[in-house]
């Protein structure tokens, strides 16, 4: 079964400092996997994608077939960063994603 | 350009009460829908999708329903609520078969409160 884990509910770091948001994943095939983002009082929209291999405000993801992985990061983190992450998989096939449980992230000034 | 819409923005049910949340999509056809809750501490669930109308996929047994009676309208519908049934519902949409890697656009949810 396919399943996304994200073991940190809640995490805080200090503006300026480093902040990595864990995401790990279970399939067996070829999974394209997204992060979504939810800024207070605005929609749930896409941050980025693995497939795309890009930068989004800072953010980069790289997916690790070995470790199951898909951690999401960020070197200089912003107060504008706080939000609410969800790390997502699509398995091959299928037309419709799997979220893991979300990670709220708060940037302390 | 595509915009996605639904209401009611929040609502507030006795239990035992029907439910009819609408989801609508304008600028595109055929797309594919999908509904979420998303419950505090249990991230977003994939509750309904729909690759076109009539075509109703359900991800989890409940006493909820959804249906899609025109192109671009979605409905999630309950006979009798429940307390469990409190929660934040998300419609989403996608590009036609391309669910699998074109991205999700969120609608901006309603709120539910089963009292």
């Amino acid at each position: 079964a396919q399943r996304v884990t994200q073991p940190e509910k809640l995490l805080s770091v200090f503006k300026g400092a480093p902040v990595e948001l864990k995401c790990n994943y279970s399939y067996s095939g070829s999974p394209e996997l997204f992060w979504y983002v939810q800024y207070s009082r605005q929609r749930l929209q896409l941050l980025l994608r693995h497939i795309s291999r890009e930068s989004i405000k800072g953010f980069t993801a790289d997916l690790n077939k070995g470790e199951t992985s898909f951690h999401l990061k960020k070197p200089f983190a912003q107060e504008e960063d706080s939000a609410m992450y969800y790390c997502a998989l699509v398995s091959s096939g299928a037309q419709k994603l799997v979220f893991g449980q979300g990670t709220r992230l708060t940037i302390n000034p | 350009s595509q915009t996605i819409h639904q209401w009611p923005a929040t609502l507030v049910q006795p239990v035992g009460s029907p439910l009819s949340l609408e989801c609508t999509v304008e600028g595109t056809s055929n797309p594919n829908l999908y509904w979420y809750r998303q419950a505090a501490g249990r991230g977003l669930q994939l509750l309904f999708y729909s690759v076109g109308i009539g075509q109703i996929s359900s991800e989890v047994p409940q006493n909820l329903s959804a249906s899609r009676p025109q192109d671009r309208q979605f409905i999630l519908s309950s006979k009798k609520l429940l307390l469990s049934d409190s929660g934040f519902y998300l419609c989403a949409w996608t590009r036609t078969g391309t669910g699998r890697r074109d991205t999700q656009y969120f609608g901006p949810g309603t709120r539910l409160t089963v009292l």
